[in-house]
């Protein structure tokens, strides 16, 4: 019954590899959405889309690509990836025509690179 | 656990009392802002939320006050609990049409002692 899910919860994963981390939400919104949040507990927006189509793309490196193949599913997939890309990275939902209304957000998932 | 040596700003409350978490925001043009709590291995949970157009609003145990004028947002927490020991989060959104999305401010820990 978890509204936004994410998997897996933990990555480990050498530098140079590429990994893709999933998200699905059963709450119906059309708006989804990856934060980063770093060492310092700082939450920071990567990408956000609606209906599938990417709405922002905050100055992401291009070897993350955020992959929606419906409106409740939004993927990230992460190329090359580099030391500093160790983080905890979340997904979220919400409903766009409700411009007031609150992310819910999944549980993360740490990836750490090594 | 995973707060340990994060060196956020922390408020150490005892349990019984009130506590009062604090927050500045950037934008004079936001109008809608959010209160979450983050529990160690879960994602941001939504609290209480507040519009522009409103300088005060209670939910169960929690108040939230809004001060345009200093751009200032406050969380008030009555009867403080042990369960209610998280790092707090305060985010705004900004009027942006397609760029509808939640900036996030540097969180707090609220340490609660029993």
């Amino acid at each position: 019954d978890t509204a936004v899910s994410q998997t897996p919860k933990y990555l480990v994963t050498q530098m140079g590899n590429d990994k893709s981390i999933k998200c699905e939400q059963n709450l119906g919104h059309d708006t989804m959405y990856w934060y980063k949040q770093d060492s310092k507990k700082f939450l920071k927006i990567m990408f956000s889309y609606n209906n599938k189509e990417l709405i922002i793309n905050e100055t992401v490196p291009n070897r993350f690509s955020p992959k929606s193949p419906d409106k409740a599913h939004l993927n990230l997939h992460i190329n090359s990836l580099e030391l500093g890309d160790s983080a905890v990275y979340f997904c979220a939902s919400r409903l766009r025509d409700l411009y007031n209304s609150p992310l819910h957000f999944g549980n993360g998932t740490r990836l750490t690179v090594t | 656990g995973e707060n340990v040596g994060l060196h956020l700003p922390t408020l150490s409350v005892q349990e019984g009392d009130n506590s009062i978490i604090n927050c500045a925001y950037s934008n004079s043009a936001s109008d809608y802002f959010i209160w979450y709590k983050q529990e160690s291995g879960k994602g941001p949970q939504f609290i209480i939320d507040i519009r522009s157009n409103m300088d005060k609003r209670q939910g169960q145990r929690v108040t939230v006050l809004l001060n345009k004028t200093v751009k200032h947002l406050s969380l008030q927490i009555a009867a403080t609990q042990p369960g209610d020991s998280a790092v707090y989060f305060c985010a705004e959104n900004g009027r942006g049409g397609a760029t509808n999305k939640l900036i996030f401010g540097t969180g707090t820990l609220l340490a609660v002692q029993p």
